[in-house]
């Protein structure tokens, strides 16, 4: 059980261009999901909470209008990054935390993203 | 906020022997602290955890052990394999909510010499 998926598991695009990513509960129920960005041999930099129904909260120093987060239901998560430019490429990584639950963060396998 | 420290950052041991990671904290208020095992090109995989209630923990060969007066803890390995190798990372939260942030200590690469 607590399996979180994501979806590209890798992209690669053009500068300019906007990238969606999606993160997803696949057997339980998230109230609360978190987006990550680790650089190479690095730590994961928290980037956001996303809460379902209301809007995300965005740690400092990460543009909101550029990092879109979407939680339109208790399984689904969304993050696009808009006008990505060659120093968005990273690591993108979520994880959830079950409704029933108030500690366990289950990660997701990651997305790859590549702006040339 | 909360800061998490964490030590060493790289590790080598032959395969068989134990591998010790240690971690402080700073906020006296985290009562919850996982451990994750990260493989190259995927994410975090929950390997243990730890309760500020609890001065031990232990699951078949990984251990780990909580000092909340001094704000450290440490995770054990015994027998260690080859598969063993990864990136290991310790966190911190204050857990009170779902959405409680979890903060992540810088990481130690893991090698096991076979």
């Amino acid at each position: 059980g607590a399996v979180v998926s994501q979806h590209p598991s890798r992209v690669i695009c053009k500068s300019g261009t906007s990238v969606k990513i999606e993160c997803r509960s696949l057997d339980f129920q998230a109230t609360t999901m978190f987006w990550y960005r680790q650089f190479p041999k690095q730590s994961l930099m928290l980037m956001a909470t996303s809460n379902e129904g209301s809007k995300a909260t965005y740690e400092q120093g990460v543009e909101k209008d550029k990092f879109l987060i979407n939680h339109a239901s208790l399984t689904l998560s969304t993050l696009t990054v808009t006008s990505a430019h060659p120093e968005d490429s990273s690591f993108y990584i979520c994880s959830a935390t079950p409704s029933s639950g108030v500690e366990t963060q289950y990660f997701g396998p990651g997305t790859r993203l590549l702006v040339l | 906020g909360e800061n998490v420290e964490q030590h060493p950052s790289t590790l080598s041991v032959q395969e068989g022997d134990s591998a010790v990671i240690k971690c402080t904290y700073s906020d006296s208020a985290s009562n919850y602290f996982p451990w994750y095992k990260q493989e190259l090109g995927k994410g975090p995989q929950l390997i243990i955890d730890i309760r500020s209630n609890v001065g031990e923990k232990k699951d078949q060969r990984i251990a780990v052990t909580l000092n909340k007066t001094a704000k450290h803890f440490s995770l054990h390995i015994t027998e260690t394999q080859p598969e063993d190798s990864a990136v290991y990372f310790c966190a911190a939260s204050g857990a009170r909510t779902s959405y409680d942030k979890v903060i992540f200590g810088p990481g130690t690469s893991l090698s096991v010499i076979p």
